[in-house]
């Protein structure tokens, strides 16, 4: 069964570097979301990208957030300046087409920022 | 604005007992429904789902969940636990409306199995 990957599986960071976390989705599907779950609290919505603009955002992904497809296979989050409040585990999904098609989600990568 | 409500923090089970996770949700229609897995270092792997049509709905594992319109609630069963049950499970609510629409996650229980 096709699954969604992610890279790399743990990421440790200085305060204030940039990180770039990355993801390559279900190939035929459409949609491609991040969602992060700091630990011990719950899974969080933060971005849904779709034909290559942002659908939907939360209020976490502030400025210093992007997304980016940059070919046809990988779609990547980019924290810009990290905080020490940014540690968590960040997960990649995809879904189909259809708003009844379910999300796939990827192991994950935890995010340590020092 | 959705959102959605799991009461247990934490729930132990002897293996072979059934179970039932409560999850209640607030949605302004009928929502699409779902529930999620998550084993220690893994990634969040879908049981079931609900979008519409027969209200009981089986899943992979043995996991089965009911949609209570009346009692805003989709409640994640299974008649017998395994000790591989043992995993956090968290409940989802999706709209309707469009494609590609957020999830909205519960707090998670985490399921213990007990030998």
């Amino acid at each position: 069964e096709p699954e969604v990957t992610q890279t790399p599986s743990h990421q440790v960071t200085q305060m204030g570097q940039e990180v770039i976390l990355r993801c390559v989705p279900i190939s035929n599907h459409l949609y491609f979301y991040w969602y992060r779950q700091i630990l011990g609290q719950k899974v969080e919505f933060l971005v849904s990208f779709y034909n290559n603009e942002i659908s939907e955002k939360s209020e976490i992904f502030d400025d210093q957030f992007s997304v980016e497809r940059p070919d046809g296979s990988n779609f990547t989050l980019k924290i810009r300046s990290t905080k020490l409040e940014d540690s968590a585990m960040y997960f990649c999904a995809s879904s189909g087409q259809g708003a009844n098609s379910p999300l796939h989600f990827g192991n994950g990568t935890r995010l340590t920022v020092t | 604005a959705q959102s959605v409500t799991q009461p247990d923090i934490h729930i132990t089970v002897s293996e072979g007992a059934s179970l039932e996770l409560r999850c209640n949700y607030s949605y302004g229609a009928t929502p699409y429904l779902f529930w999620y897995v998550q084993s220690p270092g893994q990634g969040l792997q879908l049981l079931l789902k609900y979008f519409s049509g027969d209200t009981l709905v089986q899943g992979i594992k043995g996991f089965e969940a009911e949609f209570k319109r009346s009692q805003s609630s989709f409640n994640l069963r299974k008649p017998s636990v395994h000790w591989s049950d043992a995993a956090e499970y968290f409940c989802a609510v999706g709209a309707r409306e469009t494609s590609g629409s957020r999830l909205t996650f519960g707090e998670g229980t985490q399921l213990t199995v007990n030998p």
